[in-house]
């Protein structure tokens, strides 16, 4: 089974600081992502990499930072955290692509992140 | 046009019942297609791929439209734990990511 942890269920942080979200997967997947949910928006794509040291803007990528020192590991930074950036994040991981089941993505559980 | 749409519901059936989603997508270039399922404060998960042929696995049924760019989900005899939000997912027609819809919520009653 493939396994995506992310550091921590519930984060609450205040304006200003800086953020550091982790991910690590277990399947030696080449390809992450990072993703925001809200209501009544979806999920939106921030960051993906598709190889170590390797990062991709997203549709929203305004705000954040992303890095990958190890295949493994994606963390996605909040270099200084605003109110709305209060949202649930998640992390998935996928093989490259393949012909058949394509792009699967396998999500974390996600960080409830609060900024106050 | 949105990249992927979905009539977000909320879908209430009762137990038994056959229920069926549509989606749209924007991009013709797109080749690979999934419907995930997603629970209450949970992460989503694969629900199914869909292939070209449409596609069945029990309960469910996937069917893909090319030249209408229209994806749909067919699920029979609904149960109570069918009750989820169902995300329609379409890849961005180059390299890996993917564009979610807003999802459709359904709820199976008793």
């Amino acid at each position: 089974d493939v396994k995506v942890t992310q550091s921590s269920r519930y984060l609450v942080k205040r304006t200003g600081e800086k953020v550091f979200l982790e991910c690590v997967q277990d399947m030696d997947h080449e390809n992450m992502f990072w993703y925001r949910q809200d209501p009544g928006l979806g999920l939106r794509l921030i960051y993906f990499s598709y190889d170590v040291k390797m990062k991709e803007k997203g549709d929203i990528p305004e705000g954040y930072s992303v890095s990958r020192e190890k295949k493994e590991r994606f963390s996605l930074i909040l270099e200084s955290a605003s109110t709305n950036q209060t949202s649930m994040y998640l992390c998935a991981s996928s093989l490259e692509e393949t012909a058949r089941g394509g792009d699967t993505q396998y999500f974390g559980p996600g960080t409830r992140l609060t900024v106050l | 046009r949105k990249e992927v749409e979905q009539d977000p519901g909320p879908f209430n059936v009762p137990e038994g019942a056959t229920v069926a989603f549509n989606c749209t997508y924007s991009n013709s270039a797109s080749q690979s297609f999934f419907w995930y399922r997603q629970d209450c404060r949970k992460e989503p998960k694969l629900l199914m791929s869909v292939y070209s042929s449409g596609n069945e696995d029990g309960r469910f049924t996937a069917q893909l439209n090319r030249a209408s760019q229209y994806i749909s989900l067919l699920i029979r005899d609904s149960k109570l734990s069918d009750s989820a939000t169902y995300l329609c997912v379409v890849n961005k027609g180059s390299g890996y990511a993917l564009n979610f819809g807003k999802g459709t919520s359904l709820l199976v009653t008793p």
